[in-house]
């Protein structure tokens, strides 16, 4: 049974350059949350997509935006990166019907230097 | 708005000692408590939650956490410690549950002595 599965793994970017993040949710969830995890710090939640729609979002600005496909899987976007936005980038998925006994699945994180 | 703070963000025991990870949360309402550990370059895995059922958590690993009310505080221990429990561990908090927006501390790296 895959769980949560990210890609890129690693990836370096220049200033003012856009990324695209990816992450297939674990078999059988439908609901992605994305988070930002900067060095030595706890992750910070960016926003929540479920029926391809954004549910939730945290304190980011717009250049943080996002997608969910109809296979579940969801996108992360930045724009106009910064040499904050440097950080570990998890994707974490749950079953929406099964709250509040589906607990969230991290996957490894994607690893984003800007330069 | 809810918070936690991890109180330590580096302990370091000996193998076979106890366990003690704190963790202090603010909540207006009543909070859904958590714990995750990350191992290097994983993700994040839960140990243990808190939804009110029972005071005192068991989770995964012989981890447990007891919630008090009246110290504002859910903190991890675990009885013995293994080399294998090396690692970073995070307290989080989310305001109902099944909400999978959870604000998390800060992190508390647990470094095992052998």
């Amino acid at each position: 049974d895959a769980g949560v599965t990210q890609s890129p793994t690693h990836l370096i970017k220049t200033r003012g350059q856009q990324v695209t993040l990816r992450c297939s949710p674990k078999s059988g969830h439908d609901t992605v949350s994305w988070y930002q995890q900067a060095l030595g710090q706890g992750p910070q939640f960016i926003f929540q997509y479920y029926e391809e729609e954004e549910r939730q979002r945290g304190n980011f600005p717009d250049r943080f935006s996002g997608h969910q496909f109809p296979n579940y899987s969801s996108e992360l976007n930045v724009n106009a990166l910064l040499l904050g936005d440097s950080a570990l980038y998890l994707c974490a998925s749950s079953l929406a019907t099964g709250a509040p006994n589906s607990p969230l699945h991290f996957g490894n994180g994607t690893r984003l230097t800007v330069t | 708005a809810q918070s936690v703070t991890q109180l330590g963000s580096h302990v370091s025991v000996s193998e076979g000692a106890l366990v003690l990870l704190r963790c202090n949360y603010s909540s207006s309402v009543p909070p859904y408590l958590f714990w995750y550990v990350q191992y290097p370059n994983q993700g994040l895995q839960l140990l243990l939650k808190y939804t009110s059922a029972a005071t005192l958590v068991k989770g995964i690993n012989g981890f447990e956490a007891e919630f008090k009310k009246s110290e504002t505080s859910f903190h991890l221990t675990k009885p013995s410690a293994h080399m294998s429990d090396a690692a970073e561990y995070f307290c989080a908090v989310s305001e109902d549950f099944g909400n999978e927006k959870l604000t998390f501390g800060t992190g508390t790296r647990l470094t095992i002595i052998p």
